[in-house]
């Protein structure tokens, strides 16, 4: 298996929703990686976890939470967005060690904040 | 941190034509630069990468080059096709030690006339 899914595809939320969005990669990959992606703009990293645990967290506003079960799932829970938190919601995964940095991308989860 | 600065921002071309889309980096110490392609709604696909210790790698119609010194790197696309109309972003990747952080250029809108 050489992909990385992410579920739902599409989400719509209230400001006062708490919703989930889901990540799975079964290629052994033990970095895995949230991205942000607006309209006509790169990928913006937003968390990386290392062999389950958080190493990087760029700052993120508090109502995005992740959270990593296992090696193999990555879960961003979300609660009292912003209309301006609508964006592609990517995650990635790569190996770990060194020379091993090629990152693989999930297909996205469209999110609408209404 | 890294710096990747990408050129041009939309490039058109016609079908059969080459196409060169150009980046640079600050950080001297970075060592491993991707290239990504993103149709419009899909996921960024791992399209060609090199490693800083080689200077050249091709692939099919697909080449990147890298200037260590100059700290630049470029993608050459031959024989372009329709199907390679898509947003392309470079990027790179500073070996930190525990983390392996992407770093992105602001992407080329490639469009390949018939």
């Amino acid at each position: 298996d050489t992909e990385v899914t992410q579920t739902p595809k599409h989400l719509v939320m209230g400001m006062t929703n708490k919703k989930s969005l889901k990540c799975e990669q079964h290629m052994g990959h033990r970095a895995m990686y949230w991205y942000k992606q607006k309209a006509k703009k790169p990928p913006e990293l937003m968390f990386v976890y290392s062999y389950e645990k958080l190493s990087i967290n760029e700052s993120v506003p508090s109502r995005f939470s992740p959270e990593c079960p296992n090696s193999s799932l990555l879960n961003l829970h979300l609660h009292a967005l912003q209309p301006e938190d609508s964006a592609l919601y990517l995650c990635a995964s790569s190996q770990r060690g060194k020379s091993s940095y090629e990152q693989y991308f999930g297909p996205g989860t469209r999110l609408t904040v209404t | 941190g890294e710096n990747v600065e990408q050129h041009p921002s939309t490039l058109s071309v016609q079908e059969g034509d080459s196409a060169v889309i150009k980046c640079t980096y600050s950080d001297s110490a970075s060592n491993y630069f991707p290239w990504y392609k993103q149709e419009l709604g899909k996921r960024p696909q791992l399209i060609i990468d090199i490693r800083s210790n080689v200077g050249e790698k091709k692939d099919q119609r697909i080449a990147v080059t890298l200037n260590k010194t100059a700290k630049h790197f470029s993608l050459h696309i031959t024989e372009t096709q329709p199907e390679d109309s898509a947003v392309y972003f470079c990027a790179a990747i500073t070996d930190g030690g525990s983390n392996y952080k992407l770093t992105f250029g602001k992407g080329t809108l490639l469009t390949v006339n018939p």
